[in-house]
């Protein structure tokens, strides 16, 4: 079975610009969570998604961070436009079921903003 | 003051020694509580899961959870080479919504042959 998959792996980006992360969650899990470590910080929860909808966003940072789950599946988190604080490695992580404290991670994507 | 608070180490002990990892929190809601294990550029990894207070054991890990004190440890038997990683705490209550979890900074752990 494969694992939970974010693309891409690292992203170079200078400020002001646009970057897309991909996640793609173990098939079947419904849940699907993005979180986000900033250099010497612990890993901070973002938001999670029940398939589709948005069950919680509250730890999105500004609305310069846009996620969408469109279909259920695959998840982008969009952040436009890119400030440096927003450099970190972002996590995907999914569950297969709502009450569960069961989730698996995918590597994260590594984002530095120049 | 951090809701989780994991000393980020290095902790550095011989091959076959206990390692002993802890976390406290501050949050008496939180009832759920895993460890994970990151090694580099990896993502982290579910060891271990516990609910309320008590023990766990599978194989060479045990956690502990002592609510009274707002106190979480994991101890690995038997280190290993493998073992080398990075360890995080993570913690989530009843009150707040399912799978959001409070992450300690994570503990370095090296076992050195």
């Amino acid at each position: 079975e494969a694992g939970v998959t974010q693309f891409p792996s690292h992203s170079v980006i200078e400020k002001g610009q646009t970057v897309t992360l991909r996640c793609d969650p173990i098939s079947g899990h419904d849940n699907l969570y993005w979180y986000r470590r900033v250099m010497g910080k612990e890993i901070k929860f973002l938001l999670h998604f029940v398939k589709e909808s948005k069950q919680d966003e509250s730890g999105m940072p500004n609305n310069r961070f846009l996620a969408e789950r469109t279909g259920g599946t695959y998840s982008t988190l969009k952040v436009q436009p890119a400030e440096l604080e927003d450099s970190g490695v972002y996590f995907c992580a999914s569950s297969p079921r709502l009450a569960s404290n069961e989730q698996f991670f995918g590597p994260g994507t590594r984002l530095t903003v120049l | 003051q951090k809701e989780v608070e994991q000393d980020p180490g290095p902790l550095s002990v011989p091959e076959g020694a206990i390692v002993s990892l802890n976390c406290t929190y501050s949050n008496s809601a939180f009832q759920y509580f895993m460890w994970y294990r990151q090694y580099s550029r990896k993502g982290p990894e579910l060891l271990m899961y516990t609910y309320s207070s008590g023990n766990k054991e599978d194989g060479r890990f045990t956690a502990q959870v002592d609510k009274s004190s707002k106190y979480i440890s994991l101890f690995i038997r038997d280190s290993q080479p493998s073992d080398s990683a990075t360890y995080l705490c993570a913690m989530s209550s009843s009150t707040d919504s399912w799978g959001k979890f409070q992450f300690g900074a994570g503990t370095q752990v090296v076992v050195t042959p």
